[in-house]
């Protein structure tokens, strides 16, 4: 079983709409949870980060944490062409004398106009 | 103010060569990783470092090594480099504790 799991998707989704992305880790003593997004042939970029359980949010972007499920998502909305890109699930876990930070395999998301 | 640099940005090797990817980053980061990419695989860890003279295996760490010179650089080298190791490579650093990554710009490596 992988640490992060992420559909690869591709989702596609009418503009406008809500993207809907889902993200199951399985180290339960990981702490801290990030999304990513990536363009093709760019570096992957922060767009959320969430700590604790509840909702995040940050202008169209949300970020749930549901840490007794090992689950996190991302809901996008109004969906624009601009977000069609792969969202990258990353999970933080801190050691002793170091911390490791693993990343799903990502879910392309595509905006129709 | 550069992030994290890495060089080279392309290159292409022969089965059996081997080179030193190089990344140096100014942000006074503690922790540094080496991440490979992969059609469909997204980003699987190779090894990471926590400060300057120790480094950890990651999720593929065979036939690689790392070196954590100083706080500011983090290299990764192919001793004998294999078609399968043929990918794009990013590396990144972040502060100590519940903090993001912040990504180099990559560097495409062919082996042929």
């Amino acid at each position: 079983q992988k640490e992060v799991e992420q559909n690869s998707g591709p989702l596609s989704v009418p503009e406008g709409a809500i993207a809907s992305l889902n993200c199951t880790y399985s180290d339960r003593v990981s702490q801290s949870f990030f999304w990513y997004r990536q363009y093709s042939g760019k570096s992957p970029e922060l767009i959320m980060s969430i700590y604790s359980n509840g909702d995040k949010e940050d202008g169209r972007f949300t970020a749930q944490l549901n840490k007794a499920s090992q689950y996190v998502s991302l809901l996008i909305r109004d969906s624009q062409p601009s977000d069609s890109a792969t969202y990258l699930c990353a999970v933080r876990r801190e050691y002793s004398s170091a911390s490791k930070i693993i990343f799903g395999s990502g879910t392309r998301l595509s905006i129709r106009p | 103010n550069a992030g994290v640099t890495q060089t080279p940005k392309f290159q292409v090797l022969k089965t059996g060569q081997s080179m030193t990817l190089q990344c140096a980053q100014d942000m006074n980061h503690n922790s540094m990783y080496w991440y490979r990419q992969d059609p469909g695989m997204g980003l699987r860890l190779i090894y990471y470092s926590a400060s300057e003279g120790t480094t950890d295996k990651g999720e593929v760490p065979n036939g690689y090594n790392v070196s954590r010179l100083n706080k500011r650089e983090f290299s990764l080298r192919l001793e004998s480099a294999a078609p399968s190791q043929t990918s794009v490579y990013f590396c990144a650093s972040s502060y100590r504790g519940n903090t993001e990554a912040f990504f180099g710009q990559g560097t495409r490596l062919t082996v042929v």
